[in-house]
């Protein structure tokens, strides 16, 4: 399995910025990171993915360790519709399929 | 909306009946991915579908699962004589032509509950 680790669950205040850690110490050269969020009885949503350099998009950025064992999403300000179950998902697996984890749990407060 | 869609949203059904889902991928998509979720845990893969071939299937897909992409396009997914154990949320995401790291599009997903 490709497997992330990632905290069960963090908080924030809303406006402010969040940074959800990822660590992927196994991963490989070529495996992308992706990033996906789920919305309480919505389907998985797409929100971010990398290979080495750092990302940006409307959604969120991505900051990528040099040595890529490492990685976190940064939501720039947090509203009350970012709270979600986000997954880390490493890449590189047989047909593109995601291997999902357990996720964070994240809380905004206002 | 041309997103990914799933119907039904919601199934109650009867342990040992068979039940059906359907999900329509978006149309030039030609990858289809079935995924199911239970409570508090992140998806589960099942199946892909690259065109009308079933290119993989997980060891979770025990022999009572079917999943059929006939033209294509839509898929279904048939689960026969239901076990409690079959209640999740079961997820279909389709993806484009490009490689690995084409984004996935989730449908909805339909929620199955075996009574």
């Amino acid at each position: 399995d490709a497997k992330t680790t990632q905290p069960n669950s963090m908080e924030s205040n809303e406006e402010e910025p969040v940074h959800l850690p990822c660590n992927h110490s196994t991963i490989s050269g070529t495996d992308y990171i992706h990033w996906y969020r789920q919305l309480p009885s919505q389907g998985p949503e797409y929100v971010i993915h990398g290979l080495t350099s750092n990302v940006n998009n409307r959604m969120a950025s991505l900051a990528i360790a040099e040595d890529r064992k490492s990685s976190t999403l940064i939501l720039h300000r947090a509203t009350l519709r970012d709270a979600a179950v986000y997954y880390c998902i490493r890449g590189g697996t047989s047909y593109g399929k995601l291997t999902f984890g357990q996720g964070t749990i994240l809380t905004v407060h206002p | 909306d041309t997103g990914v869609s799933q119907d039904p949203r919601h199934k109650i059904t009867k342990r040992g009946q068979n039940v059906t889902f359907r999900c329509d991928p978006i149309s030039e998509h030609n990858r289809l991915y079935w995924y199911r979720q239970t409570l508090g845990q992140g998806p589960e893969f099942l199946t892909y579908f690259q065109n009308e071939a079933q290119l993989e299937k997980s060891r979770l897909l025990s022999d009572r699962f079917s999943a059929e992409r006939p033209k294509g396009s839509f898929s279904t997914l048939e689960i026969q004589r239901t076990e409690q154990g079959d209640s999740a949320m079961y997820l279909c995401a389709s993806r484009g032509r490009a490689g690995l790291q084409e984004t996935q599009y989730f449908g909805p997903g339909t929620r199955l509950l075996v009574l």
